[in-house]
């Protein structure tokens, strides 16, 4: 089955600095790739996703590249602020849709002032 | 997007007691499942709720330990059975809309003592 890994763990970064979340897929027959964001007490939310006929997409200070020979795919945050802080998921699926995701282990985002 | 409302939103549970989660989705959706996320942990699927059928339930998901019920196209219950400590988690409800996105509910926090 699919696996997915996610770096880092853990990201400390200062007001309007840029993060970079990445993950790694194992299956190559994955096509669908969204991201989530879950704030302490809440449910995860969708923020942006990629499929592979697009290598990138961009949401305002959210983009998501995909590599997909590389089988990799990140998130970049430009210009961070205190409420980006939160846990971010990466997942995967080769429905082409959100069913039968695969989800990374997560990343906890802290935004300093 | 899809407006899910769950409840319980939390609960403290009894070791060997039962308790069944409701979820209700603001709109007809194609799929619906309920996803596990154990203290500091990343998502796992339980099981795909089917219509007027039974449940879908992945590898380590058993229906004596997590029945479940989708009556009609807006609404499922998961229901955790005899529960032991180790069931202490966040459960979540999950739509798959028509655009193939898939949208949470805000989670059922569970504390079996």
């Amino acid at each position: 089955g699919e696996n997915v890994e996610q770096h880092p763990s853990t990201l400390s970064v200062q007001e309007g600095d840029s993060a970079v979340i990445k993950c790694t897929y194992s299956d190559s027959a994955s096509n669908y790739f969204p991201w989530y964001k879950q704030e302490l007490g809440k449910g995860p939310q969708l923020i942006i996703d990629i499929r592979s006929n697009v290598g990138e997409k961009k949401d305002q200070r959210i983009a998501v590249t995909l590599n997909k020979t590389a089988k990799h795919f990140s998130l970049h945050i430009t210009e961070t602020q205190p409420e980006d802080s939160a846990v971010y998921f990466c997942a995967a699926s080769f429905t082409g849709t959100a069913s039968k995701l695969t989800f990374g282990t997560g990343t906890r985002l802290q935004v300093t002032l | 997007s899809a407006v899910i409302s769950q409840k319980p939103s939390r609960d403290i549970c009894q070791r060997g007691t039962s308790l069944t989660i409701q979820c209700q989705v603001d709109s007809q959706v194609t799929m619906m499942f309920w996803y596990r996320q154990q203290p500091g942990q990343s998502l796992t699927l339980i099981a795909t709720a089917n219509q007027g059928s039974e449940a879908t339930y992945e590898s380590g998901f058993v229906i004596d330990k997590f029945p479940i019920s989708r009556p009609n196209l807006t609404f499922s219950t998961l229901t955790v059975s005899n529960m032991s400590p180790e069931d202490s988690s966040i459960y979540l409800c999950s739509v798959h809309t028509h655009t193939g996105e898939l949208f949470f509910g805000e989670g059922s926090r569970l504390t079996v003592l």
